[in-house]
């Protein structure tokens, strides 16, 4: 079963931006893709885009279209999400998935990223 | 963009009732509905793929069913390992959208 290790937690200020990692234990961009969601806190999930290597798709939602910009190193088996402008409402556990022929599978163990003002 | 509703937003049952967890999506999704359950502290879990299929590993006594705009999830016999909150997703080619969510626990 393929493994994600994610980032450390990072403390932001407002406007900065900031950069997730997601690094995989084996070779998953040769057949899968990357998505993040984020969980503010006591909130629910709220999905945010992916990232399909192997065919160069990117899908972001709405929301973050104009902050957001998800990556890959295939040669590292690591993915990233950079999101900028930060507000204090970005504060959450931002996670990153596999996504194969179905649904979000391995899960990474999330990463808290805190903005303050 | 596709919109989820979930109900109802949490419940509590004793240890062997049966639950049952209904999503609704704003239009036709097909079988592109997805069921997880997240404890607190932890990532989501993936339980029903697919609107009914089981994912390899998860009991039995979950399932899901439905197509269209209704699906409902189901768990037989609660158990009190099933504490958590449950979360329906509409996912299709890296666009998706979570229902808010359902928190069930014990009466």
């Amino acid at each position: 079963q393929v493994q994600l290790v994610q980032s450390g937690a990072e403390v932001k200020k407002s406007g900065s931006s900031v950069s997730v990692s997601c690094k995989a234990s084996g070779d998953i961009f040769r057949n899968s893709g990357i998505i993040w969601v984020r969980q503010a806190p006591g909130q629910g999930l709220e999905w945010m885009g992916g990232f399909i290597p192997m065919f160069g798709t990117r899908e972001y939602a709405q929301k973050f279209q104009d902050r957001v910009k998800i990556t890959a190193d295939r040669s590292t088996s690591t993915a990233y999400m950079e999101l900028s402008s930060l507000r204090p409402d970005d504060t959450a556990v931002y996670y990153c998935a596999r996504v194969g022929s179905i649904a979000p599978d391995n899960w990474g163990q999330g990463t808290l990223v805190t903005v303050s003002s | 963009d596709i919109q989820m509703t979930q109900s109802p937003s949490s419940l509590s049952a004793s240890v062997g009732d049966r639950v049952t967890i209904t999503c609704q999506a704003s239009q036709d999704i097909r079988t592109y509905l997805n069921w997880y359950q997240q404890k607190p502290g932890e990532a989501p879990k993936l339980l029903i793929y697919d609107a009914f299929h089981l994912e390899t590993g998860v009991p039995s006594r979950f399932s899901g069913s439905g197509s269209g705009t209704d699906f409902t999830f189901t768990i037989s016999s609660l158990q009190p390992e099933d504490i958590a909150t449950y979360y329906c997703l509409q996912y299709n080619h890296l666009v998706g959208t979570f229902g808010p969510g359902t928190m069930v626990d014990l009466k």
